[in-house]
This record gives structure tokens, sequence and C-alpha cells, in this order.
């Protein structure tokens, strides 16, 4: 079965740091590989997505992303945060034929100011 | 554009009722819609997806009989949660796709369920 791992349940970041949060995910075939993010008290949003194509991938508020298909990884980046950063951020996968969204356990993000 | 909405945002009641969720796509057509379940502090399992028109798909574990979906239109989906017990409390969030959207899925606010 498929699955999403994020490896970092917790992070502590001071403003300005940057960030990388990892995802891997298990699943041989073709897939699409999504960002979701969840402000406090607010419902998911997109952060950014890959279809095809280019496996860099920039996303809204700065974030970007990097396929590496060698690795089965889509670890997302930012290279200063800011305090507004302060989120959960889910991974999430689902095979190209597919809907059926399978998401990582997510990421708290802290940033103090 | 793409926007989810949810109702009720919170709902409470009693053990042994039912509850009724609904989920609009409010300015597209939602050609498959998706119901998850968050638990505090955790991510979002997939409870089952639903196709207008048709039954819907559970996940393995989930109770069909106990978590009833009806998608009737390509613009609603209702979830109703039968003779609700206070480990059904939750957080409920719906999300909607379309079949040119490659997958992606646009979520609602969510629904926070509470069973005294």
């Amino acid at each position: 079965a498929q699955s999403v791992s994020q490896h970092n349940h917790h992070v502590i970041l001071s403003e300005a740091a940057s960030l990388e949060l990892g995802c891997n995910y298990s699943y041989g075939g073709t897939v699409n590989l999504f960002w979701y993010v969840q402000y406090p008290g607010q419902h998911l949003q997109l952060l950014l997505k890959y279809f095809s194509g280019d496996p860099l991938v920039k996303g809204i508020k700065g974030f970007e992303a990097e396929f590496i298909k060698s690795k089965f990884s889509f670890n997302l980046r930012k290279p200063s945060v800011q305090w507004s950063d302060t989120a959960e951020y889910f991974c999430a996968v689902n095979e190209y034929s597919s809907y059926k969204l399978i998401f990582g356990s997510g990421t708290r993000l802290l940033v103090r100011p | 554009g793409a926007v989810v909405s949810q109702h009720p945002s919170w709902v409470i009641c009693k053990s042994g009722t039912s509850v009724k969720i609904e989920c609009r796509s409010l300015d597209f057509q939602a050609t498959t819609m998706f119901w998850y379940r968050q638990f505090p502090k955790q991510s979002l399992m997939l409870m089952a997806t639903s196709n207008e028109g048709s039954k819907a798909t559970y996940e393995q574990g989930v109770e069909k009989d106990k978590f009833l979906i009806n998608h009737a239109s390509l613009t609603l989906s209702t979830l109703t949660v039968t003779s609700a017990h206070p480990e059904d409390s939750s957080f409920y969030i719906c999300s909607a796709g379309t079949s040119g959207s490659f997958g992606e899925q646009f979520f609602g606010p969510g629904t926070r369920l509470t069973v005294l």
C-alpha cells in the first residue's frame, strides 16, 4: 500500500532561518505530489503541487519543493521563514490515475519571532 | 475560485442522535468529493470517496452504515453520522476534486463534532 512519511514531527526555528521539511513516499508508479498547509484554526490550503515537468516547483509565500524520483522524495523548502509561517504542513501523494490522496502525518512548524 | 464550504462549522449533539454535515463546492462542479476525519494533532484519515450519482466507496475500517454519504449533485455531498457516540467526536473535513484537476483536491474548513 502507498504510504507517505514525514520525518520531522515538530520543527522550531527562529525567523529568517532556512526550512527544509522531508517527505518520502512509497509507490513505484507515476504520482502527483502536494504540500498543504494548515494555519492555526484554518482549513487546509495548497502550498504547491507537482504533476510533471520541472522537478523544482515553486509555490505560494516563497515555498518551493523538489521532486527527486530516485529518492521517492518531495522535500519542502523556504530560504527564510517568517513568524507567520507557523502552521502544520502536510505532504500528500496520489497515484496518477486516482484522486485518492494519501497524507503524511504532518509537521508542526513553530517560528519564533 | 475553487471554494468549498461546510455546514455547520461545529455541532454538539447528544449520544444516540444523528448529525448531518453538508459539503458544497461553491464555484465549480465537483465530480468527486472526499470525506476525511482528523483527530487532534494527527493527520487526515480518508473515510470515503463519493462520486456524483453513485454509491460512496468507503475505506477499510469505516462503517458505511454509521457514516452515510450522499452525493446528490455536482455541488453537494452530505455526511450523516448516525447514532453518534462520544468516540465519533472529531473534526470532519470534506474536499472536492474535478476531472480536470489532476487529482488536486480543494478542502472545506471542516466541521467539529462533539458528541456528549
